[in-house]
């Protein structure tokens, strides 16, 4: 049974701060790590995908892979209350046919002005 | 250019009656997926088309739950006998390839009561 772990939150912090995002996975050949952020009452939308151990950064987001650990996790630099939100890890599983997404249960951020 | 579509936005059944959810692509993407999402739980895979055919289905609950996609473009997820345990958010993701990321529509709210 592949597993994504995030903590469900709820995560709060103030608006200008560093909020940061954990998840573990359990399936070791896992290659494709994806961050979705999802407002309540609508759908996922991708902010982040990341393949290599390291970092990716994009404007006030940082993605961390570390596939020894079997652990991603996403900044957010500079905090806005926009960014008030639910963050879902997704990660890949290359052994099913469809390569389809197996996604955690989301951490619940709020960014309090 | 257009995101993926999907409609109707919100569904409301009752036990026992047939639906039919549509999704509608973004345009060139050959890669689409079905998920569902229940509250406060991530999305959970359906089915996965690449083109017309239903290349991994081995999400689908059970044999009430059936997908198409005729021309490698619309799909439409159709359920029969609904229960009041299909009641979720259903969501389609279009890729422009196998590992390529996915990008979900805005989802069909699905009431069955």
């Amino acid at each position: 049974q592949k597993e994504v772990e995030q903590n469900s939150g709820p995560l709060s912090v103030p608006e200008g701060a560093i909020a940061s995002l954990n998840c573990t996975y359990s399936d070791r050949v896992s290659q494709s790590f994806f961050w979705y952020r999802q407002y309540s009452g609508k759908s996922p939308e991708l902010i982040m995908s990341i393949y290599s151990n390291g970092d990716k950064e994009d404007g006030r987001f940082t993605a961390q892979l570390n596939k020894a650990s079997q652990y991603v996790s996403l900044l957010i630099r500079d905090s806005q209350p926009s960014d008030s939100a639910t963050y879902l890890c997704a990660v890949n599983s290359p052994e099913q046919v469809a390569n389809n997404l197996f996604f955690g249960t989301g951490t619940r951020l709020t960014v309090i002005p | 250019g257009a995101g993926v579509s999907q409609t109707p936005s919100n569904k409301v059944t009752e036990k026992g009656k047939y639906v039919e959810l549509r999704c509608d692509p973004i345009s060139g993407h050959t890669a689409l997926y079905w998920y569902r999402q229940s509250l406060g739980q991530g999305p959970e895979f359906l089915i996965y088309f690449q083109g017309t055919g239903a290349a991994d289905d081995s999400g689908l609950p059970n044999d009430r739950f059936f997908a198409v996609r005729p021309e490698g473009s619309v799909s439409t997820l159709k359920i029969q006998r609904t229960e009041r345990g299909d009641s979720a958010v259903y969501l389609c993701a279009s890729s422009p390839g196998y590992y390529n990321e996915q990008f979900f529509g805005p989802g069909t709210r699905l009431t069955v009561l």
